[in-house]
């Protein structure tokens, strides 16, 4: 079965401060990959996705992540993190080719951001 | 425009009650998804609707759990009866076509 592990469960970290959460997926085969995030009271967001092509995807806020195949990981990161950057962060999974449906999501990280 | 909105946005029943928990999708997305996420853990995969048709439900827990979505518009989904291990958010989510999902906020249900 397909699994996705997000290594923190908890972080904390100073603005300023570089970011980077952890995330291996369990799956032999094509994948979509995806990194969600949810602020205090809000919704899940799209924060950014790879489906195909560059390794090294750009998402929205300063966040970007890395596809590494041969390590089955998609790590996210962020140079320089922001009080606003304080939320909870899922990475997901999805290997049925073309679209999102059935999305496998690890654990969550929880990021707090101190100013 | 409107996001996906579902309602109640927290429900606190006993053990062996009804709760039906509604999702209104964003206007026009044929793909309305539940996903539920329980003490802190992952968010779980339900069932996947296209239209009013169910096309994947491997995630329903069981036969406690029915998900409707009659006309292909909005969707409740129904715990009846109601468990302690039912406790958790359940998440509803949309999209069209090829496009992302947008979920919604979320309905916390506590189970006593």
């Amino acid at each position: 079965a397909q699994s996705v592990s997000q290594h923190n469960h908890h972080v904390i970290l100073s603005e300023a401060a570089s970011l980077e959460l952890g995330c291996n997926y369990s799956y032999g085969g094509t994948v979509n990959l995806f990194w969600y995030v949810q602020y205090p009271g809000q919704h899940l967001q799209l924060l950014l996705k790879y489906f195909s092509g560059d390794p090294l995807v750009k998402g929205i806020k300063g966040f970007e992540a890395e596809f590494i195949k041969s390590k089955f990981s998609f790590n996210l990161r962020k140079p320089s993190v922001q009080w606003s950057d304080t939320a909870e962060y899922f990475c997901a999974v999805n290997a049925i080719s073309g679209g999102y449906n059935k999305l496998i999501f690890g654990a969550g990280t929880r990021l707090a951001v101190h100013p | 425009e409107a996001g996906v909105t579902q309602f109640p946005s927290h429900s606190v029943i006993e053990k062996g009650q009804t709760v039906t928990l509604r999702c209104d999708p964003i206007s026009g997305h044929d793909n309305l998804y539940w996903y539920r996420r329980v003490m802190g853990k992952e968010i779980k995969f339900l069932l996947h609707f296209v239209k009013e048709s169910k096309q994947d439900e491997s995630g329903m827990p069981n036969n406690r759990f029915l998900a409707e979505r009659t006309g292909g518009t909005y969707s409740t989904l129904k715990v009846q009866p109601a468990e302690l291990e039912d406790s958790g958010v359940y998440f509803c989510a949309s999209s069209q076509g090829p496009g992302p999902p947008f979920f919604g906020e979320g309905s916390r249900l506590t189970v006593l």
